[in-house]
């Protein structure tokens, strides 16, 4: 069975700064997805940027970028300039390939201070 | 605005009573998710489908739990009986097209007294 783990319950990071949140995944696949996704106070979850397992390249969406580590089977986010809108509890998530069912994380809840 | 959308958006319900969800898709999604959020936790995933029919279930969906999409458009996710674990926060998301980014409603948050 697939797992997602997120070990950062909670981060800050002042306003302009740049912030890491981690992501590591188990799965005896070799096709698959990986999303991160914000889910704002109050408000729905959107996607914030994906990545397709047989892509070396790391994904990038403006100001977010991953470092996706196959054979770790890691996938941390970068939000670089973070700004206050950023403030959300973020998560990650799997998909195997071929299947529709998505595996979350428990999430980190990440605070941008002014 | 063409997003996945839900109703209600809150519902407060004794235990024992019977309630339902709406969720509406994109317009050009033809599959439909159903997903129990908990307080701290990351979603969970219920059920799905492939325009009108139920493809997978969880083994989280109880034989309280039933879940339609008659049409292929709009789905509906009933509970019966309920008690007092249900309480959560009950997200629909659809997806369609390369990719099958899932992309979510606002959620129906359901708190059983």
């Amino acid at each position: 069975a697939q797992t997602v783990t997120q070990s950062q319950p909670e981060m800050s990071v002042q306003e302009a700064e740049t912030v890491t949140l981690s992501c590591t995944y188990d799965t005896s696949e070799n096709n698959y997805y990986l999303f991160w996704y914000k889910q704002p106070p109050s408000r729905q979850m959107i996607l914030v940027i994906r990545q397709e397992a047989y892509k070396q390249q790391n994904a990038t969406e403006n100001r977010f970028s991953v470092n996706f580590q196959k054979a770790a089977k890691s996938f941390s986010l970068k939000i670089s300039d973070s700004q206050l809108g950023d403030t959300a509890m973020y998560f990650c998530a799997f998909r195997a390939s071929g299947t529709y069912k998505s595996i979350f994380g428990t999430g980190t809840r990440l605070k941008v201070l002014a | 605005d063409t997003g996945v959308s839900q109703d209600p958006r809150h519902k407060i319900t004794k235990r024992g009573q019977n309630v339902t969800f709406r969720c509406d898709p994109i317009s050009e999604h033809n599959r439909l998710y159903w997903y129990r959020q908990t307080l701290g936790q990351g979603p969970e995933f219920l059920t799905y489908f492939q325009n009108e029919a139920q493809l997978e279930k969880s083994r989280l969906l109880s034989d309280r739990f039933s879940a339609e999409r008659p049409k292929g458009s709009f789905s509906t996710l009933e509970i019966q009986r309920t008690e007092q674990g249900d309480s959560a926060m009950y997200l629909c998301a659809s997806s369609g097209g390369p990719g099958e980014t899932q992309y979510f409603g606002p959620g129906t948050r359901l708190l059983v007294l």
